[in-house]
């Protein structure tokens, strides 16, 4: 069965470092997310990007933040100088088409020292 | 504000018994809700959707509810399992169905089923 991937699955990063988290959607998928979880809090939407730019973007996703698709196939997600509070389970997900389901991938833990 | 509220925070059960969740929204333009089951340090995967004409939805043991006019909705889980133990999240999409599915998070039920 198709999955969403994401790598890396835990990264260590000292803080005012970039760092980019990459993420692999299903193949025939559209609409490409990126969520954020803070330990023992609510998961947050951060962006949604579709037909090769933003779509939505949260209060959360200020200039600090970008994402791309260099390719057909990855989608990323850049934090340009890393915080503190930047530390999460940082989710991609994707959907072949709105309003259907959307899939998550394992996420990506981002430690910021 | 959009905002989704979940009930009990936190439930333990004995294996084979059931159970239901409880959600509350306030959201704006309503698109459709969900109901994800997510264990800890992973990805949340989807159990049920539904949108605003639907009433009920089932997937196995989990049946979810919605009434689109009191804003709430409730997750039943029956004849439950050890392996149901996890957090069970309701998400409610907002948007006119454009461009865009945002997802608005609940907290969660952190659900442990125990021998």
């Amino acid at each position: 069965e198709p999955e969403v991937t994401q790598t890396p699955s835990h990264q260590v990063t000292q803080m005012g470092q970039e760092v980019i988290l990459r993420c692999v959607p299903i193949s025939n998928h559209l609409y490409f997310y990126w969520y954020r979880q803070i330990l023992g809090q609510k998961v947050e939407f951060l962006v949604s990007f579709y037909n090769n730019e933003i779509s939505e973007k949260s209060e959360i996703f200020d200039d600090q933040f970008s994402v791309e698709r260099p390719d057909g196939s990855n989608f990323t997600l850049k934090i340009r100088s890393t915080k503190l509070e930047d530390s999460a389970m940082y989710f991609c997900a994707s959907n072949l088409a709105l309003p259907y389901e959307q899939y998550f991938g394992p996420g990506t833990r981002l430690t910021v020292t | 504000k959009n905002q989704v509220e979940q009930s009990p925070q936190s439930l333990i059960i004995l294996e084979g018994k059931n159970c239901t969740l409880q959600c509350n929204y306030t959201v704006s333009p309503f698109s459709n809700l969900r109901w994800y089951k997510q264990d800890t340090g992973r990805g949340p995967v989807s159990l049920t959707i539904m949108t605003f004409s639907e009433n009920t939805k089932s997937n196995g043991r989990y049946t979810a509810t919605l009434d689109a006019d009191t804003k709430q909705s409730s997750l039943h889980i029956t004849a439950s399992q050890l392996s149901d133990s996890a957090s069970y999240i309701c998400v409610v999409s907002a948007g006119y169905g454009g461009a865009t599915n945002k997802l608005i998070f609940g907290t969660g039920t952190l659900l442990a089923v125990q021998p």
